[in-house]
């Protein structure tokens, strides 16, 4: 059973407008969350987190929303540029799993398409 | 600063042969992790060490699979026999975990993918 679910396999933006990458989570364990992005044939790269005692965290162009009586985050991205066309991984992780404590458990991955 | 290095980047194999994969994390981090992602699927965690020992590794299918960090810097991941399932990406990821739960940031390599005939 999916933990972290990524709903929208793709989506496609026009540059310069909103992307809007949503993630839901089934485990109310979970207490920390992350965004990373992947470009073909390269690893993922952190791009943004949220701990479970806030619901919004900015970074530039990028803001992370966490929504968690809907257990739901979502990831905005302001303007949208073409080299922001990536997949984009939602991760979750949890302080109490015991010995897994840092283990990330990811969605299957959003891939996004900024039109130039 | 260099990053995690992986190494091979591809490799092709036939079924029930052995395959080794090797990874070397970012200079100083103390945690390293092996995560198998399939096609169309996100990364899942394989195992976790903390220095030269393993403390999680309860995803590692320890039929086939093995793997070591002796010195507590460089890893191998092993698998013997190969078998056509096994074809997927193998991620290495590092992180300098000194207690602060509030960041757990997870360096990630570029990956070796393997494709079993």
């Amino acid at each position: 059973d999916q933990q972290v679910k990524q709903n929208s396999p793709s989506l496609s933006v026009q540059e310069g407008r909103i992307s809007i990458l949503n993630c839901d989570y089934t485990n109310s364990m979970f207490d920390y969350f992350l965004w990373y992005k992947k470009y073909p044939a390269e690893g993922p790269t952190f791009l943004i987190s949220i701990s479970s005692i806030k619901d919004k965290n900015e970074d530039g162009r990028f803001t992370v929303f966490l929504n968690k009586s809907a257990k739901h985050l979502s990831l905005h991205i302001v303007p949208s540029q073409p080299g922001d066309s990536a997949v984009y991984f939602c991760a979750a992780s949890s302080a109490y799993s015991g010995a897994g404590s840092y283990q990330l458990t990811f969605g299957k991955g959003t891939k996004l398409s900024v039109i130039p | 600063e260099a990053g995690v290095v992986q190494s091979p980047r591809y490799k092709i194999i036939e079924k029930k042969q052995p395959v080794a994969f090797w990874c070397n994390p970012i200079s100083g981090h103390n945690t390293l992790y092996w995560y198998l992602q399939n096609l169309g699927q996100g990364p899942e965690l394989l195992i976790r060490y903390e220095n030269e020992e393993a403390v999680d590794d309860s995803q590692l299918p320890k039929d086939r699979f093995s793997a070591e960090r002796l010195k507590g810097v460089d890893s191998t991941l092993k698998i013997q026999p190969a078998e056509l399932g096994d074809s997927a990406v193998y991620l290495c990821a590092s992180s300098l975990d000194a207690g602060d739960r509030a960041y757990n940031e997870q360096f990630f390599g570029p990956g070796t993918r393997l494709t079993v005939l």
